[in-house]
């Protein structure tokens, strides 16, 4: 079975001050894993993902994520917070070589980013 | 349309009236999700449906609840005897055959009174 944790419920941070979101998973085969962010009454949006290559992966409204895989980890960073940044995230995963697509997520980390 | 629809956005029930919910995913998607998420809560994995294999159904929460996907494409999540409890965002969600992401609608938000 996959699962996604995500160990914060909510992380603070000053504006242009640099955020990390924590992320770890588990699965049997290779994880394809992504992030998605959800602002106030709206839907979820698809930030980025890592399926392979570079453990490095740039994503949208300049969010980066490392993927790690001795530490099952894949973080969500950004070098420079902006209060418009506040939102909730969303790590997922989803193990193709482990039988079936199906995508699981995390308990969501609530962001707060401060003047 | 371009994106992943659902309807209705909102919808207001009375305790133990059915309701349906509809989801039209993006065309071609094989992969169709749902997921319901209650109030400051994360994502509740529901049902998921992959081309013509048998639904994982693992997530319902109880026989109240039941989904069907006519033709490979349009779904429709059905509650029952709907209890407050069941009061949440419903998200349906679609994605292509492989290693990408999936692509949600903006949800329908039930609120059972």
């Amino acid at each position: 079975a996959q699962s996604v944790a995500q160990p914060e419920d909510q992380v603070n941070v000053a504006e242009g001050n640099p955020l990390t979101v924590k992320c770890t998973y588990s699965v049997s085969g290779n994880p394809y894993l992504f992030w998605y962010v959800q602002y106030p009454n709206r839907g979820l949006q698809f930030l980025l993902k890592y399926i392979t290559g570079d453990n490095l992966v740039k994503g949208s409204y300049g969010f980066e994520a490392e993927f790690n895989k001795s530490q099952t980890s894949f973080h969500l960073k950004k070098p420079s917070a902006l209060v418009s940044d506040s939102a909730l995230y969303f790590c997922a995963v989803r193990d193709l070589t482990g039988g079936g697509n199906k995508l699981t997520f995390g308990t969501g980390t609530q962001l707060k980013v401060e003047l | 349309g371009a994106g992943v629809s659902q309807s209705p956005s909102n919808k207001v029930t009375e305790k133990g009236k059915d309701v349906e919910l509809r989801c039209d995913p993006i065309s071609g998607h094989t992969a169709l999700y749902w997921y319901r998420q209650s109030l400051g809560q994360g994502l509740e994995f529901l049902i998921y449906f992959q081309g013509n294999s048998a639904p994982d159904k693992s997530g319902l929460p109880s026989d109240r609840f039941s989904a069907e996907r006519t033709g490979g494409s349009v779904s429709t999540l059905t509650i029952q005897r709907t209890q407050q409890e069941d009061s949440a965002v419903y998200l349906c969600a679609s994605s292509p055959a492989g290693r990408t992401e999936a692509f949600f609608g903006q949800g329908t938000r039930l609120t059972v009174v």
